[in-house]
């Protein structure tokens, strides 16, 4: 199973509404990741996971917040978003160690109203 | 991490062979070189990776000289289904990997 599995697909949320988006993966890596991705812009690093652990946050707003249970599951938390928020939202796993591919979901496609 | 610079946007025709040249002239000696793809909606997913010299997979070849100050994807004889963005990343692995992706190149094949 070489596969990330985001979900929702689709969420469209107010600016006063909390939700959350979950990452799952099965392939046994440590190391978890969330992108945000504008329309024709790349990627941009959000947090990473590293044994279960936020090691890299870089300058995330704090409405976003991030949460690994255990090391298959890597979740973000939403609360008062902006509508200049909205994008896809990429999470990817790895293993921690050289020489290693990410393995990226499809996304979760964000619109806040 | 070094910064990579590659061309904006390139066009070529079906059976074409495509070379992608990225410039990564920071890179630092534990730095990899690693080549993304994405398509419209989609995450991006792995190509090829490599630290020096030539390494080939079933899909494309990544060139890289002796200074590793840039590198060249090559894809071979390329179909319309390559049409996509193909990213140049500079990777240092750790327990912490930050993998952060440049502007990309939008290549485009036509018919």
């Amino acid at each position: 199973d070489t596969e990330v599995t985001q979900t929702p697909k689709h969420l469209v949320m107010g600016m006063t509404n909390k939700k959350s988006l979950k990452c799952e993966q099965h392939m046994g890596h440590r190391a978890m990741y969330w992108y945000k991705q504008k329309a024709k812009k790349p990627p941009e690093l959000m947090f990473v996971y590293s044994y279960e652990k936020l090691s890299i946050n870089e300058s995330v707003p704090s409405r976003f917040s991030p949460e690994c249970p255990n090391s298959s599951l890597l979740n973000l938390h939403l609360h008062a978003l902006q509508p200049e928020d909205s994008a896809l939202y990429l999470c990817a796993s790895s293993q921690p160690t050289e020489n290693t591919e990410a393995f990226f979901g499809q996304g979760t496609r964000l619109t806040v109203v | 991490l070094a910064k990579t610079t590659q061309p904006i946007s390139m066009d070529s025709y079906e059976g074409q062979e495509v070379n992608i040249t990225c410039s990564h002239n920071n890179i630092a000696t534990n730095d990899y070189i690693t080549w993304y793809q994405q398509f419209p909606s989609q995450g991006p997913r792995f190509i090829i990776q490599g630290y020096k010299t030539k390494v080939t997979n079933e899909v494309a070849s990544l060139f890289i000289p002796a200074d590793r100050k840039s590198s060249t994807l090559s894809l071979p004889r390329v179909s319309l289904s390559d049409t996509a963005v193909y990213y140049c990343l500079v990777v240092s692995y750790s327990s912490a990997s930050k993998i952060i992706f440049g502007s990309g190149t939008r290549l485009s094949i036509r018919p």
